[in-house]
């Protein structure tokens, strides 16, 4: 158990309000990821983050941003939902990244499944 | 940029028969592979990972998968089907900073 939290863990929420989801774990890994789950796409990184307050985009990260002001917490928001955006997010952590002393393995949470009206 | 095929979108096997899942990956450079594996609505779990060594490397569940370099694969095999592995299935490749490239997953259906 890698102590991965997220919540909520269902939303549903209208179009262009803002919705933040959250993500914390209780081991201090520096390496965390907010990745989205879509039928016929697999898993698509939006963000991720390599320690507190450094985070960098991934490949689907329009219309998202992220915060980390503590190791623990890992947030992810939608400044205004769109349908689109009507996914299953799930955050990871990597115990040790490749090319800083790991192999790159991922833990997951639950997941948080979103719905954008 | 890397890319993880996963030919196979739907598989069936009957319970006790083998399986294989394929899954062939485009990365410049030795690359680290992962198969993970999803139960219906629940976070995905890791199964196995190659990343140097012997090309044949032993997973959680029974599971095991084959590296060959010069066809781009990184194969799931399991001898005997149990129904509780039905789920879906995803390979992955991982680069710097831990990110992972995902393929779009197999699902697997064992019938009685």
């Amino acid at each position: 158990d890698a102590g991965i939290t997220q919540s909520p863990r269902h939303k549903v929420t209208e179009t262009g309000t803002p919705v933040t989801l959250r993500c914390h774990q209780t081991e201090n890994h520096r390496y965390m990821y907010w990745y989205r789950q879509d039928p016929g796409h697999g898993l698509r990184l939006i963000h991720y983050s390599y320690g507190v307050k450094d985070t960098d985009k991934g490949e689907v990260s329009d219309g998202y941003s992220v915060s980390r002001s503590k190791t623990e917490d890992f947030l992810l928001t939608l400044e205004s939902a769109t349908s689109s955006q009507t996914s299953v997010y799930f955050c990871a952590i990597s115990v040790g990244a490749i090319g800083q002393g790991g192999t790159g393995e991922l833990f997951f949470g639950e997941g948080s499944r979103l719905t954008v009206l | 940029a890397q890319s993880v095929t996963q030919p196979d979108i739907h598989i069936t096997v009957s319970e006790g028969a083998s399986l294989e899942l394929r899954c062939n990956y485009s990365y410049g450079a030795t690359p680290y592979l992962f198969w993970y594996v999803q139960s219906p609505g629940q976070g995905l779990q890791l199964l196995l990972k190659y990343f140097s060594g012997d090309t044949l490397v032993q997973g959680i569940k029974g599971f095991e998968a084959e590296f060959k370099r010069s066809q781009s694969s990184f194969n799931l095999r399991k001898p005997s089907v149990h129904w509780s592995d039905a789920a879906e299935y995803f390979c992955a490749v991982g680069t710097y900073a831990g990110k992972s490239t995902f393929g779009d997953g197999t699902t697997l259906t064992v019938k009685p």
